[in-house]
């Protein structure tokens, strides 16, 4: 099956720090989204990013679908930034069922 | 609009018993989707719904099933409870059946089990 891997399992950062989370994946995907999971277990959506590059304030995503990656950059990071970073894909056969990394967790420091 | 809502937040059941959750996808939504969270497996896919009907299944035993009603309210139900079973129980609507384009998801806070 396929493979999903985030990279770095854990990323501690100061306050007004910039970070890139990293997402692999071994196949060919139909949708990929990036979620926050919060610290009381609500995974949040950031973004749905099959390709391309997106923005929302201090967030970014970049999926570059034909060498199977995407990024999540996160700027000038805030103490309410730490949690745990997901991203799924979901395959061209198999729609409406997401298969997720096993996150980055995140925190930053005061 | 209010987001995807899931009942009970918290619980504690027995070896053996059973459990239902509930989940209110957001308003216009058709499709639901649940997934189990531990800290040894992640997120693992138990089943999507789209108008009442099972669309896919992940590779859980038969003890696991759900439903969806006419308001695309959904329930799922895992009998004789093992330990294994405690999780946090997450479940994720959105407009379109999942695999169609653009079909952005959207989770709840989750139903955090415990089986003692």
């Amino acid at each position: 099956g396929i493979q999903v891997e985030q990279s770095p399992p854990d990323l501690i950062l100061q306050e007004g720090a910039n970070s890139t989370l990293r997402c692999n994946f071994s196949d060919s995907v139909n949708n990929l989204q990036w979620f926050h999971q919060n610290p009381w277990g609500q995974l949040i959506n950031l973004f749905y990013i099959p390709s391309g590059t997106k923005q929302n304030g201090r967030l970014s995503a970049t999926t570059v679908a034909t060498e199977r990656y995407s990024l999540l950059y996160i700027s000038s990071s805030q103490t309410t930034d730490s949690g745990v970073y997901f991203c799924a894909v979901e395959l061209y056969n198999q729609g409406g069922k997401l298969i997720f990394g096993q996150g980055t967790e995140l925190s930053v420091k005061p | 609009k209010a987001g995807v809502t899931q009942t009970p937040r918290y619980l504690i059941k027995t070896r053996g018993q059973q459990v239902t959750l509930s989940c209110s996808p957001i308003s216009g939504h058709r499709s639901v989707s649940w997934y189990q969270q531990t800290p040894g497996q992640g997120l693992q896919f138990l089943f999507e719904y789209f108008s009442e009907t099972q669309r896919n299944k992940g590779n859980f035993p038969g003890r696991f099933s759900g439903r969806q009603f006419s308001n695309s309210r959904s329930e799922m139900n895992v009998s004789t409870l093992e330990l294994g079973d405690s999780a946090l129980y997450l479940c994720a609507s959105s407009l379109l059946a999942g695999g169609s384009s653009g079909n952005t998801i959207y989770f709840g806070e989750g139903s955090w089990l415990t089986v003692v």
